[in-house]
């Protein structure tokens, strides 16, 4: 069975930084495409991040802010969130797919990211 | 990108169908057959119910199907249950390793 534990939310000053995490298991890490997704207390889905082996990939509200990275040995995905803005308050999931897959087909439960003075 | 557009809500007896729309651009529904639904009950994660537009993951009841006319998708749930009524959101590739979701749709089991 497929799990994904996000963790490293909190409550954060505008300007500041956090690393969320998403530790896998169940999976071959090596062989998945994984992704951030955010929820905006009351809002829809946002597509954050994505890293494959063809790259990294970001929204435009995100890039040069965000930083999406991988640990294989640990079987983990990171997000560096940093210049955090009151608008990128949000839960944050990761999600997981096999390589070439258009889908998200598991989810992790989220972590909750608040960025407020 | 925009988001694609859902209706807010849609309703429905127990039993009846609904169909929830997703309408798009040239750039991502009509451009690529990888839509995908998720369904998400409150306070938890979503969970994938079609992908590739109409593609059931193992476990969906075939209650559950998904289609596609030019920038439109949409999914369509039969014999509406109880168990049912939660948000749903439609998203598709968009190009360049880019997605783009909808911005939910409200099934209420009357």
């Amino acid at each position: 069975e497929v799990q994904l534990l996000e963790s490293g939310g909190g409550l954060v000053q505008p300007g500041g930084s956090l690393r969320l995490s998403c530790a896998a298991s169940g999976l071959t890490f090596s062989n998945s495409v994984m992704r951030w997704v955010r929820q905006a207390p009351g809002m829809g889905l946002e597509w954050v991040s994505t890293i494959s082996h063809s790259g990294t990939f970001y929204a435009e509200s995100v890039k040069g802010r965000f930083s999406i990275s991988r640990d294989s040995s640990k079987s983990t995905l990171y997000l560096q969130v940093n210049s955090l803005r009151a608008e990128d308050t949000a839960i944050y999931y990761c999600a997981c797919a096999n390589l070439g897959a258009y889908r998200f087909d598991y989810w992790g439960q989220g972590t909750l990211v608040t960025v407020s003075s | 990108q925009s988001a694609l557009t859902q209706p807010r809500s849609v309703s429905g007896s127990p039993g009846q169908s609904v169909t929830i729309s997703c309408t798009g651009t040239s750039s991502d529904v009509g451009a690529y057959n990888y839509v995908s639904w998720y369904q998400q009950h409150p306070g938890k994660a979503p969970k994938i119910m079609i992908y590739d537009v109409t593609k059931r993951p193992s476990g969906v009841p075939d209650r559950f199907s998904g289609s596609k006319s030019d920038n439109t998708a949409s999914l369509t749930i039969s014999g509406l249950q109880a168990e049912d009524e939660a948000d749903y959101y439609c998203c598709s590739y968009a190009g360049s390793y880019t997605w783009v979701f909808g911005g939910g749709t409200k099934v209420t089991v009357l």
